[in-house]
């Protein structure tokens, strides 16, 4: 079975600088997707970034990007010039091309922004 | 355009009391999952659907069971509610037609079981 692994519960930054945020993964296939989604304290899941596993191009959303690993199975987000309205819970998932599309879900990290 | 809606937004179950929480698209989505988020976690699947009539179970389906007669709703069903149960309960949809087909999330229903 597939797992994500978000070893970092919590993370704090300073306003305006960059934050890494860490994520492993671990399946046998070589088809798959993979996602950030950010959870504010309003609990709404919202899509922050996602990455086709076939594209070696890091996918880039404005002032967040990834580094994507497909060998070592890591999938990072890096949030540039942080800003207050970033802090929430971040959370990793995947899920195969195909079938029934279903996501598997890191357990989270918390991120605070220190103004 | 909604997106996905799901209701209640809180509720108080005692023990041993049923429920059912729904939750309804208007994108036109072929594809519905139930995932329950316990504090400090991440979201685990209970049950999803590929369509109207077809339902199959995820990860943590025990206590919950669901039903897809439209394309738009998918209620998930909680019998005999359990302190165990008390979680978030996110309801999400997604297309089958793109490339990403990623999932739009409900708001979610906090359930506390006493």
């Amino acid at each position: 079975a597939q797992t994500v692994t978000q070893s970092q519960p919590e993370m704090s930054v300073q306003e305006a600088e960059t934050v890494t945020l860490s994520c492993t993964y671990d399946t046998s296939e070589s088809d798959y997707y993979l996602f950030w989604y950010k959870q504010p304290p309003s609990r709404q899941m919202i899509l922050v970034i996602r990455q086709e596993a076939y594209k070696q191009q890091n996918a880039t959303e404005n002032r967040f990007s990834v580094n994507f690993q497909k060998a070592a199975k890591s999938f990072s987000l890096k949030i540039s010039d942080s800003q207050l309205g970033d802090a929430a819970r971040y959370f990793c998932a995947y899920r195969l091309r195909g079938g029934a599309q279903k996501l598997v879900f890191g357990q989270g990290t918390r991120l605070t922004i220190n103004p | 355009n909604a997106g996905v809606t799901q209701t209640p937004k809180f509720r108080i179950l005692k023990i041993g009391q049923s429920m059912t929480l729904q939750c309804t698209q208007d994108m036109n989505h072929n594809y519905m999952y139930w995932y329950r988020q316990d504090p400090g976690m991440g979201l685990k699947l209970i049950y999803y659907s590929v369509g109207a009539g077809i339902t199959d179970k995820g990860e943590v389906p025990n206590g919950y069971n669901v039903s897809r007669s439209t394309t738009e709703d998918f209620p998930l069903r909680l019998e005999l509610a359990a302190p165990s149960q008390t979680s978030v309960y996110f309801c999400a949809s997604s297309s089958t037609s793109g490339v990403y087909n990623e999932q739009f999330f409900g708001p979610g229903t906090r359930l506390t079981v006493l």
